[in-house]
């Protein structure tokens, strides 16, 4: 089984400051990863994902994660915080076994943008 | 319309009371799943659809029973609800297995917020 580990509950940054949001995945197999965002009143929508090849991934809204396999870590970063950044951010990993219908989700981190 | 649309996105119901809710999506996929979100839990995947047929069942109980009439529409019927039921409700639709390729991406509704009294 899956699992995926997101450090903090709650972050808070100052505006303009480096965005540091962590996640960690137990995984048999290498997975697929993902970084979605949830904001007030709205559905998940997708930031960014990995599934091969460069490690490094680029996503919207200038967000980036690095997939390291060694680290069994996926952290999302965003050099410069923005005050419509606020939202909460779930990663989550795909299933091999059951393709990639089955997503797990991570609890969540809450970002809140100091102004 | 686009994207995935839900309906209604507040639902106050009784535990005797029977209701549905609606997803709707409009971007052509063959996949469309239930989500339950709760406070302070990771995203629960309840029921996964692939060309209208049901392909996840997440064990989940039987007074939620859900109904997928074409690849468009995904009705989730609830009945004889528990106060412990009520959450955020997410319809998510993909392009599915046969389409979708590597790392098929969901996409998300604004979800059902669900109370039960």
């Amino acid at each position: 089984a899956q699992s995926v580990t997101q450090l903090g509950s709650h972050v808070s940054v100052s505006e303009g400051a480096l965005v540091l949001l962590r996640c960690n995945y137990s995984s048999s197999v290498p997975p697929y990863l993902f970084w979605y965002v949830q904001y007030p009143n709205q559905g998940l929508q997708l930031l960014l994902k990995y599934t091969t090849g460069a490690t490094l991934v680029k996503g919207i809204n200038g967000f980036e994660a690095e997939f390291k396999k060694s680290e069994t870590s996926f952290h999302l970063t965003k050099p410069s915080a923005h005050m419509s950044d606020a939202a909460e951010y779930f990663c989550a990993v795909s299933d091999p076994d059951f393709g990639n219908e089955k997503l797990t989700f991570g609890t969540g981190t809450r970002l809140t943008i100091i102004p | 319309e686009t994207g995935v649309t839900q309906t209604p996105r507040h639902l106050v119901m009784g535990m005797t009371n029977k209701k549905s809710l609606k997803c709707e999506q409009h971007l052509g996929h063959n996949a469309m799943y239930w989500y339950k979100q709760s406070a302070k839990k990771p995203l629960e995947l309840m029921f996964v659809y692939n060309f209208k047929e049901q392909t996840e069942n997440n064990s989940v109980p039987s007074r939620f029973s859900p109904e997928c009439p074409n690849s468009s529409h995904l009705f989730l019927h609830l009945h004889t609800l528990q106060p412990e039921d009520s959450a955020l409700y997410l319809c998510a639709s993909s392009q599915g297995p046969y389409g979708g390729g590597v790392a098929d991406t969901q996409y998300f509704g604004p979800g059902t917020r669900l109370t039960v009294l």
